[in-house]
């Protein structure tokens, strides 16, 4: 099973702030990972998909990056409702993982 | 737009079975995989199943393999997860997912809480 790391657990921020978020796999995934955004009480919501495609209706201020074992999601400017928790996820060989999680509190 | 509605879930005792539904609407039900993904009161997202678009083939998360089985009926537009031996580990709210591009997850149900307790 490969395992997903992220950090840091916790990122305080204030709205308007740049937020780096990372995501280590246990062994190479290629290009094969995926960020989610969930709020509180609310299933996820994907973001970025293939490590750097938004998916449909996500805004321009998030971005994807990274292969083989260490990506990042990018927040350029930290809007109110960016306050959540995030996850990554990887699909290799029908074995999917998610991370621990990252949480976005405000400063 | 798309909608996916869990329901089914509640308390049983361990060792006992439950099974859950999702009814799809607003796309083309029979075109997509579809999954399971499960998150435990204040742990991380777990992946448990996955049905190819035509029921063709099936995979499973090792936490689950061999005690639930993922099943659909395009006819009606609906998913299934029968969760047998159940353990107080499964408890968790299980999401009725559809898949993006073999693998991701596109859309969410709100999901539906298994508590697992004698």
């Amino acid at each position: 099973e490969i395992v997903l790391t992220q950090s840091p657990a916790t990122l305080s921020l204030s709205p308007g702030e740049r937020a780096t978020l990372s995501c280590r796999a246990s062994q190479s995934v290629g290009s094969s990972l995926a960020w989610y955004q969930q709020r509180p009480g609310q299933p996820p919501r994907l973001l970025i998909y293939d490590a750097s495609n938004r998916a449909t209706g996500i805004p321009a201020r998030f971005s994807g990056s990274g292969s083989g074992t260490d990506f990042t999601l990018t927040i350029s400017s930290l809007e109110p409702e960016d306050f959540a928790v995030y996850y990554c996820q990887q699909r290799t060989n029908w074995l999917l993982t998610f991370g621990g999680g990252t949480r976005v509190e405000i400063k | 737009q798309v909608q996916l509605v869990e329901s089914g879930g509640g308390v049983v005792q361990p060792g006992r079975s439950l099974r859950l539904s999702c009814a799809a609407s607003g796309f083309a039900f029979s075109v997509y995989g579809m999954h399971w993904v499960r998150q435990a009161p204040g742990k991380r997202l777990e992946w448990v199943a996955v049905i190819y678009h035509d029921g063709s083939n099936q995979h499973y998360g090792d936490s689950v393999r061999g005690r639930f089985t993922i099943s659909r009926d395009n006819s009606k537009n609906t998913m299934y997860l029968q969760m047998n031996s159940l353990r107080a580990e499964d408890t968790a709210v299980y999401y009725c997912v559809r898949d993006l591009n073999s693998g991701w997850h596109d859309y969410w149900g709100q999901g539906s809480l298994v508590i697992v307790s004698s």
